[in-house]
């Protein structure tokens, strides 16, 4: 089936530091969500993107919909141990049917 | 505010045997949909119901049976359970606007394992 490309897999980072991720699509998408999911939990919405060229910021997280349609990108700044999890990007082109990325697996070293 | 229930959060079943597995969401949302989760595979659409009465399949619906009776519930059955479908599953719901797009809210899973 059809999926996101999204990366990095992994990153250790040292608190403080800035985080950037990324998923890239063959197909253009009319909405970009942004998750995040700790473990034994369901994904959590952190930021939702409905135009080309969007930013948005929900504290320390800004999220912006790719001028291309095909892209998106998550930014996290300085980094917390709190912000440990895997994050999920996904994709709509306009139904009710979302790809999902295959996540970026975040560790934080204090 | 309890959002999207799943129920059991863990079960175990033998090759064969047959269960359901519960969702259901106090939104009054009109989206319901079966997700599974498999690592490295991200997550992947089972089922899905855009309102009472109407069901359609996702990209994965093999061995997999769903209803929706109410606005409120969405349960998914497993047929006859292969060692193929242990996995964790999620349910999902949305507001389902008709030009879709609404962000999905998610329940906390059921871990399933087949032996």
């Amino acid at each position: 089936g059809q999926q996101l490309n999204q990366s990095p897999q992994s990153m250790f980072i040292q608190e403080g530091e800035d985080v950037s991720m990324n998923c890239t699509s063959s197909s253009i998408f009319n909405t970009w969500l942004w998750y995040k999911q700790e473990p034994g939990e369901g994904p959590v919405l952190l930021i939702a993107l409905y135009k080309a060229g969007e930013l948005t910021s929900n504290g320390r997280l800004t999220a912006q919909f790719g001028i291309t349609r095909k892209d998106s990108f998550l930014n996290i700044s300085a980094s917390i141990p709190s912000d440990v999890g895997i994050y999920f990007c996904a994709g709509s082109s306009g139904t009710y049917k979302y790809i999902f990325g295959t996540g970026t697996r975040l560790k934080v070293l204090a | 505010n309890a959002g999207v229930t799943q129920t059991p959060k863990f079960q175990v079943l033998k090759t064969g045997q047959s269960m359901t597995l519960q969702c259901a969401q106090d939104m009054n949302h009109e989206y319901m949909s079966w997700y599974r989760q498999d690592p490295g595979m991200g997550l992947r659409l089972i089922h899905y119901s855009v309102g009472a009465g109407i069901t359609d399949q996702g990209e994965v619906p093999n061995g997999y049976n769903v209803s929706r009776s109410t606005t409120e519930d969405f349960p998914l059955r497993l047929l006859s359970a292969a060692p193929s479908q242990t996995s964790v599953y999620f349910c999902a719901s949305s507001t389902g606007t008709g030009r879709g797009g609404a962000p999905l809210h998610f329940g906390n899973g059921t871990r399933l394992t087949v032996t």
